[in-house]
């Protein structure tokens, strides 16, 4: 089962800032973690991930407050294009698999 | 940038047939996997492979299933003898490593069991 809590839905404005929640209340030192998002049935998509700092890259940043219980993703800019369903996992660095909760889905309306 | 690359995008099989699909991961990439998601379902772990063995597998992943990397650039999934309910879009991943090195999906094949 996912380790993580996330938001059904959410709505964004074009050109706001997006920020997606996640709750994993019970994670180990030793797991990461990991954002993906899925645009229609495409394949998941990597965005970013982290153990315990804060991270950005050119998609977007990551919170993970300093318990490391939840995390936020931004998105600082969000475009239509980046109406997906966004799957926050919580993945220990020796696991093979990603266990894909059931994510939030971000509508971003003009 | 490098991507994962599935073979065929769409994939319609009659029941009880075999079938292969087939992925070629990022090059320098090391470990490999299946995953599947049925139409409006959670996207579901089947298997991992390392070093030409499976290194984890799911219950979905029963003996109907196998895997194998014939060569050194491509990925299969077999399905021995198809069902209806292995009607899916399947999705390989691969990554460098897996400590701490994200997997990157390629964009499936939907398998459509008649």
């Amino acid at each position: 089962d996912a380790k993580t809590t996330q938001p059904t839905s959410m709505d964004c404005a074009e050109g706001r800032a997006a920020n997606l929640p996640c709750n994993h209340s019970t994670i180990s030192g030793n797991e990461y973690v990991y954002w993906y998002r899925q645009i229609h049935s495409q394949g998941p998509q990597y965005i970013i991930h982290g153990l315990k700092n804060n991270e950005t890259n050119e998609m977007a940043s990551l919170i993970i407050t300093e318990d490391r219980k939840s995390s936020t993703l931004i998105l600082p800019h969000a475009t239509l294009r980046d109406t997906a369903v966004y799957y926050c996992i919580v993945r220990d660095n020796a696991g093979n698999m990603l266990t894909f909760g059931g994510g939030t889905r971000l509508m971003v309306k003009p | 940038e490098p991507e994962v690359t599935q073979t065929p995008s769409h994939q319609v099989t009659q029941m009880g047939q075999e079938v292969i699909l087939r992925c070629v991961p990022i090059s320098n990439h090391l470990y490999f996997y299946w995953y599947r998601q049925i139409l409006g379902q959670k996207v579901e772990f089947l298997v991992s492979f390392y070093n030409n063995e499976i290194s984890e597998k799911s219950e979905i992943f029963d003996d109907q299933f196998s895997v194998e990397r014939p060569d050194g650039s491509n990925f299969t999934l077999k399905i021995r003898s198809t069902k209806l309910e292995d009607s899916a879009m399947y999705f390989c991943a691969s990554s460098g490593d897996r400590n701490n090195q994200p997997q990157h999906f390629g964009d499936g094949t939907r398998l459509s069991i008649l």
